[in-house]
């Protein structure tokens, strides 16, 4: 079975402008959660998505956005791009329940100048 | 407040030595624990969870963990560490209705020859 991956790997953009990323799920699962890694805040958490709905959401401004489609891949969006925005983005696939183990992509890494 | 705390930061151990990573959890309902590890440039790899059951727990790459709700701990152990056991580990908690997993900072852990 295919793991979770995640488009593109790597990725340089400016201050203000906007960036979407993508995320496939293991074929199967219907969650699919993202999530933020930086060396100052460490893993945080910034949206699930459910079954094409957002089932829960994280402490970030809404120019963080995502969304969900019918095969259960996932994007999420960032607009106006701010230098702090420079993070490794992750997401993990999981059938949607919590004792559940969620997978990992190997991350977009994301650098904002 | 839900929290995870990994006391440790960086630990260096010598290869064959035995390994013991601290993690304590604070969370109003039964928790969902897991150890998670990172390579450089990697997505993060479960080792093992807890979520009922026995409260010492078998993972992969011959790691285990124990449960003791009475001190909010599961701690990560490996009886004699390898060279490649070299990474980044990080302790999380979910539980509830949520599937969002709240992580720990993480702890670098260094393998001298």
């Amino acid at each position: 079975k295919a793991g979770v991956t995640q488009t593109p790997r790597y990725l340089i953009k400016t201050r203000g402008q906007q960036v979407t990323l993508s995320c496939s799920p293991i074929s199967g699962h219907r969650s699919v959660s993202w999530y933020q890694q930086t060396p100052g805040q460490g893993l945080q958490f910034l949206f699930e998505y459910f079954s094409e709905t957002q089932r829960n959401k994280g402490n970030f401004p809404g120019r963080f956005s995502g969304r969900q489609f019918s095969n259960s891949r996932s994007e999420m969006n960032v607009s106006t791009l701010e230098l702090g925005d420079s993070a490794l983005y992750l997401c993990a696939s999981s059938h949607g329940t919590p004792e559940e183990t969620q997978y990992f992509g190997p991350g977009t890494r994301l650098l904002v100048l | 407040a839900q929290s995870v705390t990994q006391p440790d930061i960086h630990i260096t151990v010598s290869e064959g030595a035995s390994l013991e990573l601290r993690c304590n959890y604070s969370y109003g309902a039964t928790p969902y624990l897991f150890w998670y590890v990172q390579s450089p440039g990697q997505g993060l790899q479960l080792l093992l969870k807890y979520f009922s059951g026995d409260t010492l727990v078998q993972g992969i790459k011959g790691f285990e963990a124990e449960f003791k709700r009475s001190q909010s701990s599961f701690n990560l152990r490996k009886p004699s560490v390898h060279w490649s056991d070299a990474a980044e580990y990080f302790c999380a908690v979910s539980g509830g209705a949520t599937n969002k997993l709240i992580f720990g900072t993480g702890t670098l852990l260094a393998v001298q020859p």
